[in-house]
This record gives C-alpha cells, sequence and structure tokens, in this order.
C-alpha cells in the first residue's frame, strides 16, 4: 500500500451537506499537504499543515493532522457542485530526498 | 497568464518511437517536477531539478531523459515508448530549493501519453 491512502476512495454528497475524506500514511512526516484535481486538469495546491500543527483552517477547509495515528482529515464544508472534483494528500518525509508523495485520492461528487 | 504550461496537451504514437514533452514556469521559482499518473490516478514523482541541477531522480528507465536549459523549462524525453507509458505526464513547481519542502507545487494540466 501506499504511504497517504485516502478513505474513502469514492464519496459522493448533496449541495450543502459536508464532505470529509481522510488521509493515513506510514512514516513519520515533515508536513502533508492536500491537492485538488479537477476532471482533465492539473493538482491545485489547498492547505498545507506541518508536522507541530494539529489544526488549519482556509475558508471552507478544514484540516486536521494527528501525528500518533499517522492520519489526517479534510472537511469541506457547504459542499458546492464546484467542489467535485479528487482529493489528494500529500506526505514529505524527512528522509532527505526531500520529495512528496502522494496518495491514490478521493474522488468526490457533489450533486446540485 | 498560465503559470505552469505544458506541451502538448495529447500525445498519441506509436510503440518505439521517441517523444519529448516541454514544460515552461513562468513563476520564477527554483525547482522544477515531473510526475506520472497512472490509470488509477496514483501520482508518482519521477524527476526534480533545482536551478537546473538534477536533486530527486526515482527509479525510472533510463529511455526517461529530463533536460532543464533554464530554471524555467524542464523538458522530459522519452526513447523507445512502450505500453506501459501511457500515462498522464505532470509538470509541476515550487518557490524557493525544493528539498526545503514547506512550499506549494504549482501543476501544468498534464500531457496524455497514448502508446499504440
Amino acid at each position: 500500500s501506499q504511504q497517504g491512502e485516502e478513505d474513502p476512495q469514492a464519496l459522493s454528497i448533496q449541495e450543502g451537506e459536508n464532505a470529509t475524506m481522510n488521509c493515513s500514511y506510514k512514516t513519520s512526516i515533515n508536513n502533508l499537504q492536500w491537492y485538488r484535481q479537477n476532471s482533465g486538469r492539473g493538482l491545485v495546491h489547498l492547505i498545507l499543515i506541518r508536522s507541530n500543527e494539529r489544526e488549519k483552517h482556509s475558508g471552507r477547509l478544514r484540516v486536521t493532522l494527528d501525528t500518533s495515528k499517522k492520519s489526517s482529515s479534510l472537511l469541506i464544508t457547504a459542499s458546492r457542485a464546484a467542489d467535485t472534483a479528487s482529493y489528494f494528500c500529500a506526505t514529505l518525509t524527512p528522509s532527505g530526498t526531500y520529495k512528496y508523495i502522494f496518495g491514490t485520492g478521493t474522488r468526490l461528487k457533489v450533486l446540485a | 497568464d498560465t503559470a505552469v504550461s505544458q506541451t502538448p496537451k495529447y500525445l498519441v504514437t506509436q510503440m518505439g518511437n521517441d517523444k519529448s514533452i516541454k514544460c515552461e514556469q513562468n513563476l520564477g521559482h527554483d525547482t522544477m517536477y515531473w510526475y506520472k499518473q497512472d490509470s488509477k490516478k496514483f501520482l508518482k514523482i519521477m524527476f526534480s531539478y533545482n536551478n537546473k541541477e538534477l536533486i530527486i531522480n526515482e527509479t525510472v528507465p533510463n529511455r526517461f531523459s529530463p533536460k532543464s536549459p533554464d530554471k524555467a523549462h524542464l523538458n522530459l524525453h522519452i526513447n523507445s515508448l512502450e505500453l506501459g507509458d501511457s500515462a498522464v505526464y505532470f509538470c509541476a513547481s515550487s518557490p524557493g530549493q525544493g528539498g526545503y519542502g514547506n512550499q506549494p507545487q504549482h501543476f501544468g494540466d498534464g500531457t496524455r501519453l497514448s502508446i499504440l
């Protein structure tokens, strides 16, 4: 399995509902980032949370990080149809090579 | 204004051919990357350059050769294309030395490579 694994793999909700997706990883990290990918497009950075942080907010996004459980969650509140996309977590490990390892993503569909 | 641009957007070619993908960023970033995204959406880093110097080289077949003529450009040349090379290839950039890691990456829209 991969360093970053998102759960669920797919999520379908109604507009206005909240969407929560989770990311689990295996090794210690320096930081964790969340990205969004719309169909046919590149990834767009959403939020970065450092290993010494527990929670960050950005607009309708809330990210939590639990390093003891090696997991992070992304909450999108009051979802909109435009939030339909794949969401990826990416972890940076203090391994010396400083490369990000991406998970396989959660495909979110928001129904109008 | 496109920040990270890749060309071509689509590339369909025969097995055994040689092809190149070009990437340019106008963000003034020092670090650029190539990623491969497979059919299951798994994104894996291939290479990273910082100021034209190679800093990350994953276990990629040597048929893949990146070239960075300057810090705003990172091209990818692929020799003897194989069926398994079919994927979407993304170029990305980040400010400062990518090695510090506390920087978001900016992605291009990808090049969809299909091998016949």
